[in-house]
């Protein structure tokens, strides 16, 4: 089943302004993942953030997590049309606390103009 | 380091047919997943083998689907009989041990059942 629901379902924006995207997830969760998926290079692992963090930076990437409302935000900064992409959001259970198994979202197709 | 290989890239085959899927996971790597993509949605899992063991399949359809991890190396994904709701993009994954571990993903096999 999907527990991750990603929102909107699609973002069209011009490069150079900033993408925001939605997971809200049903569940409470041992730590939540983002996920970057394209034609050209599949899907790759973009970053994690563990249950007791609030907000994590990688590069152009800022992502945040509100426990208490069950959701996460992923903010793309300065987008490239490079980014254009479909962005997931996926969760891992505390039922799943020794397999670390993934459930994904059904994603977010971000698509970044010239 | 080299990436997470599958084969075939593509498959076409009728309904009731069989089919077969390989995947050779990152060296060192003990964790294996086998996903469903259907079009339109996020990967869902099917099977996670940890070595050669199987850790979860609770989502494998197990009447017609099957998968091994011989050596706990290379696995493969068996679907027989196939039906068209078997239509999907097939990845497979690895990761090291730890739940905190990012999985990294190949390239994929689309299957089409017509």
């Amino acid at each position: 089943s999907q527990q991750g629901e990603e929102d909107p379902q699609a973002l069209s924006i011009q490069e150079g302004e900033n993408a925001t995207m939605n997971c809200s997830y049903k569940t409470s969760i041992n730590n939540l993942q983002w996920y970057r998926q394209n034609s050209g290079r599949g899907l790759v692992h973009l970053i994690l953030i563990r249950s007791n963090e609030r907000e994590k930076h990688s590069g152009r990437l800022r992502v945040t997590l509100d426990t208490s409302k069950k959701s996460s935000s992923l903010l793309i900064t300065a987008s490239r049309a490079a980014d254009t992409a479909s962005y997931f959001c996926a969760t891992v259970p505390p039922s799943s606390s020794n397999t670390g198994k993934l459930i994904f979202g059904q994603g977010t197709t971000l698509q970044v103009k010239p | 380091e080299a990436g997470v290989a599958q084969s075939p890239r593509y498959k076409i085959i009728e309904k009731r047919q069989s089919v077969a899927f390989w995947c050779n996971p990152i060296s060192g790597h003990a964790t294996l997943y086998w996903y469903q993509q259907i079009l339109g949605q996020g990967p869902k899992l099917l099977i996670q083998f940890q070595n050669n063991g199987v850790v979860d399949d609770s989502q494998l359809p197990k009447d017609r689907f099957s998968a091994e991890r011989l050596k706990g190396v290379d696995s493969t994904l068996k679907i027989q009989p196939a039906k068209l709701e078997d239509s999907a993009v097939y990845l497979c994954a690895s990761s090291s041990e730890g739940i905190y571990n990012e999985q990294f993903f190949g390239p994929g096999t689309r299957l089409t059942v017509l």
